[in-house]
């Protein structure tokens, strides 16, 4: 079965610093990844997902993640956060491709002004 | 395109009653999965139905079970209610084909147990 790490529970920043978010996975055949963003009291929203092709991938609001199959990390970052940042961080792999999602435990990402 | 829509939003039930949770997916979304969120356990995927079909299945007991309409719209029930069936309940409909395809979430129902 896939599963997902995320390293750090809670990581704290200053408004306008560059932060990573880490995860790995377990290794796999196939593998699909997702980082999904949860707002206070809201549902998730995503914000960008690797199925193939480039390493590096864009998503919404300036993050990006890049695919390391030989480290088997999915880390996300984004080179100077808002306030706005402020929320917990899901990274999730596809069970084998399928509709089900493998959720690691988040990290909530604090800003400080 | 209204997004994918949760009813009720927050809900307290005593041990032991029953409980069913409804979604209404994205206009043309024919999957739909729920996960339940707990501060412990995290987010777990529970099932997801396509066309009226369960399609996968997590971990859970029995007493949670879930269907779904001709209209796609899907409903998760919770039988003998236990206090550690409190959590975010939440539902996710998706479009396209494994494994192209792209879940959107609903707010959540809040389920409290006492």
């Amino acid at each position: 079965a896939q599963s997902v790490t995320q390293l750090d529970s809670q990581v704290p920043v200053f408004e306008e610093a560059p932060v990573e978010l880490r995860c790995n996975y377990s290794s796999s055949v196939s593998v699909y990844l997702f980082w999904y963003v949860q707002y206070p009291n809201q549902g998730l929203q995503l914000l960008l997902k690797y199925l193939s092709g480039s390493t590096l991938v864009k998503g919404i609001n300036g993050f990006e993640a890049e695919f390391n199959k030989s480290q088997t990390s999915f880390h996300l970052r984004k080179p100077s956060v808002h306030i706005s940042d402020t929320a917990e961080y899901f990274c999730a792999v596809s069970d084998q491709g399928a509709q089900k999602l493998v959720f690691g435990q988040g990290t909530r990402l604090t800003i400080n002004p | 395109k209204a997004g994918v829509t949760q009813t009720p939003r927050y809900l307290i039930k005593t041990r032991g009653q029953q409980v069913t949770l409804s979604c209404s997916p994205i206009s043309g979304h024919r999957s739909v999965s729920w996960y339940q969120q707990t501060p412990g356990q995290g987010l777990q995927f529970l099932f997801e139905y396509f066309s009226e079909t369960q399609r996968n299945k997590g971990n859970f007991p029995g007493r949670f079970s879930g269907r779904q309409f001709s209209n796609s719209r899907s409903e998760m029930n919770v039988s003998t209610l236990e206090l550690g069936d409190s959590a975010l309940y939440l539902c996710a409909s998706s479009v396209g084909t494994a494994p192209f395809y792209e879940q959107y979430f609903g707010p959540g129902t809040r389920l409290t147990v006492t």
